[in-house]
């Protein structure tokens, strides 16, 4: 299993400004994953960030405007930058590992931040 | 493009009684397919999954059962507990490829 934080775990923030999302993971992990899941939503992938290279986005997703970094293995930041009202969502990461009973690897999440843009 | 949805945006059940949350999926070549629990302020936590090639997969009180014909996954939740209230999303995942595709997400809310 995994354990993962994140920080903040919830901000209010004023459009046009940025905000910089904290992932640890207590395991060295190839894979990290960034989701948003806007209220009421389901997950949608934003990118998978590997340590070394650089991320990787899903359709409707820029580095502009979401730049991750992927320092180490235990670690990685998105920052949603110039941020407008829509960007409110919950901002979640997420790494591979094995579940207990699971078949197959799968991902854990952290328990994600909760970011509301006035 | 290929997509997870699922029949009801939201289920209420009472307490003691069973449920079934239902799941459709569009993407036939996926090899796994699983089940989350979010609680409110958490992010998913795995339940319980299965793989293509079955039909039937069963953990504690839990069951997940998959119709390729139609293209159907459901998870039944036995003997319904407070603490199962929350939202249940089905995702699907293809060997190889690490992302998940989730879908919708139900609410189930559990009636004392």
């Amino acid at each position: 299993s995994a354990v993962i934080s994140q920080k903040p775990s919830r901000d209010i923030c004023q459009r046009g400004t940025s905000l910089t999302i904290q992932c640890q993971v207590d395991s060295q992990v190839t894979m990290m994953f960034w989701y948003r899941q806007q209220p009421g939503q389901s997950l949608t992938l934003i990118a998978t960030a590997n340590q070394g290279s650089e991320a990787t986005y899903e359709s409707g997703f820029v580095i502009d405007k979401f730049p991750i970094s992927r320092p180490n293995l235990t670690f990685s930041t998105l920052t949603v930058s110039n941020m407008s009202p829509e960007d409110s969502s919950i901002y979640l990461c997420s790494v591979e590992g094995q579940w207990t009973g699971a078949s197959t690897d799968t991902q854990y999440f952290g328990p994600g931040t909760r970011l509301t843009v006035l | 493009g290929e997509s997870v949805g699922l029949h009801l945006p939201t289920l209420s059940v009472q307490e003691g009684d069973n449920s079934i949350i239902n799941c459709a999926y569009s993407n036939s070549a996926s090899d796994y397919f699983i089940w989350y629990k979010q609680e409110s302020g958490k992010g998913p936590q795995f339940i319980i999954d299965i793989r293509s090639n079955m039909d039937k997969r069963q953990g504690q009180r839990v069951t997940v059962l998959l119709n390729k014909t139609v293209k159907h996954l459901s998870l039944q939740i036995a003997a319904t507990q407070p603490g199962d209230s929350a939202v249940y999303f089905c995702a699907e995942k293809k060997l190889g490829n690490e992302k998940l595709t989730f879908g919708t997400g139900t609410r189930l809310t559990i009636i004392p």
